[in-house]
């Protein structure tokens, strides 16, 4: 089975903070995916990653960087958090072969 | 830019009661449409992938169709377990793997 596993199911950070979100998959997939999710809003994309150290703005990026240094692992970065960044953090994987992405368990943020 | 609208939100229904949720997309080109299950505090789950119109797929109480505008997600005889929020997806053809996502339908299977 598929595996991503992301760092932390449950965080809390103060405003101004730098917060760093971890994801990993295990399953050797090209695609990595940060998304966030917000009642009524759905799922909006943040970042992806097609590759090693290559990074594409989603639909959301304003206030947010990603790392991608190896294969496996693609970090999400919130340089300094403010409190309109509360939310639910999800990441997936998928591979360039089969289209359908597989998620993690998602990290519920709290910035206060 | 790709759109998906789901309906109903919110749907309850009695245990064994059948039913369809729906889901609306407009993109210029389809490459495939996703559905996932999300249990309350929890990842999406992946259930299918339908590429081309006419296209059907089944898994236990669940079945989704494929048109050229719209996918339904039909639920035969729900149980409790089936109580779940529903989301449909898509990605188009244009050279990324992005999924546009819907805002889901809260699906609650009563007793």
């Amino acid at each position: 089975d598929v595996k991503v596993t992301q760092s932390s199911r449950y965080l809390v950070k103060r405003t101004g903070e730098k917060v760093f979100l971890e994801c990993v998959q295990d399953m050797d997939h090209e695609n990595m995916f940060w998304y966030r999710q917000d009642p009524g809003l759905g799922l909006r994309l943040i970042y992806f990653s097609y590759d090693v150290k290559m990074k594409e703005k989603g639909d959301i990026p304003e206030g947010y960087s990603v790392s991608r240094e190896k294969k496996e692992r693609f970090s999400l970065i919130l340089e300094s958090a403010s409190t309109n960044q509360t939310s639910m953090y999800l990441c997936a994987s998928s591979s360039s072969m089969n289209t359908e992405a597989f998620f993690g368990q998602g990290t519920r943020l709290t910035v206060v | 830019e790709d759109q998906v609208t789901q309906s109903p939100e919110a749907l309850r229904l009695q245990e064994g009661e059948s039913s369809s949720l729906n889901c609306s997309y407009t993109v210029s080109g389809l490459r495939g449409l996703f559905w996932y299950r999300q249990d309350p505090g929890k990842g999406p789950e992946f259930l299918f992938t339908l590429y081309s119109a006419g296209e059907e797929k089944e898994k236990e109480r669940l079945k989704a169709t494929l048109t050229k505008k719209e996918s339904f997600l039909h639920i035969t005889a729900p149980k409790p377990e089936d109580s779940a929020t529903y989301l449909c997806a898509v990605q188009d053809n244009f050279g990324n793997e992005k999924l546009t996502f819907g805002t889901g339908t809260r699906l609650t299977i009563i007793p």
